[in-house]
């Protein structure tokens, strides 16, 4: 089983709904939760980053992360053609193992018009 | 402010070749990180060097190595290459390791 979960989708959506993306952990002492967008042939882009429990939001994205369950989401509200891409979520552990992320395998997200 | 940088962009080697590719950080950020992506297996932790010291390191045998100059440009070597070194090599850098990191373009590695 791998560390971390994630459905490869692809997941295909009118513009303007509201899209939830999630994955489930299964390492207890990961701290540092993070949002990809990585479109085709090019390299991940940073949406959301949150360290411990809790919500973030910056402007339509929403990012979850509930320790508890081992469960993070990111909520994406109208959803436009531009974000049709592959979302990935990566999280890491405390001190001195910060910067090895552990990657889901990724979304797939089409935005149809 | 200037993103990550990686060079080259593109790469073709045969089998038993050595390859060495370049990334430049974000500047003020001292770590660096390398992930190798394939379709199969996604994206899978390299290394990370912080101070021209490597402080993390991921499963992958001893062909991959890495290195870091004192302005912290990084630089990855992969040695006798298989046709399963195939992939997109990703660079991240962040301020200290831990918390937001930022990956570059990438450099495509395709080993005939």
């Amino acid at each position: 089983q791998k560390e971390v979960e994630q459905d490869p989708g692809p997941l295909s959506v009118p513009e303007g709904a509201i899209v939830s993306l999630n994955c489930t952990y299964s390492n207890s002492a990961f701290q540092y939760f993070m949002w990809y967008r990585q479109y085709s042939r090019k390299g991940p882009e940073l949406l959301m980053y949150t360290y411990s429990s809790g919500n973030k939001e910056d402007g339509r994205f929403t990012a979850q992360v509930d320790k508890s369950s081992k469960y993070i989401s990111l909520f994406i509200r109208d959803s436009q053609p531009s974000d049709s891409a592959t979302y990935l979520c990566a999280m890491s552990a405390g001190t001195g193992t910060a910067s090895k992320l552990t990657f889901g395998t990724g979304t797939r997200l089409q935005v149809t018009l | 402010k200037a993103g990550v940088t990686q060079t080259p962009r593109y790469l073709i080697k045969t089998r038993g070749q050595q390859v060495t590719l370049s990334c430049s950080p974000i500047s003020g950020h001292r770590s660096v990180s390398w992930y190798q992506q394939t379709p199969g297996q996604g994206l899978q932790f390299l290394f990370e060097y912080f101070s021209e010291t490597q402080r993390n390191k991921g499963n992958f045998p001893g062909r991959f190595s890495g290195r870091q100059f004192s302005n912290s440009r990084s630089e990855m070597n992969v040695s006798t290459l298989e046709l399963g070194d195939s992939a997109l090599y990703l660079c991240a850098s962040s301020r200290q390791g831990a918390g937001e990191q930022f990956f570059g373009p990438g450099t495509r590695l395709t080993v005939l």
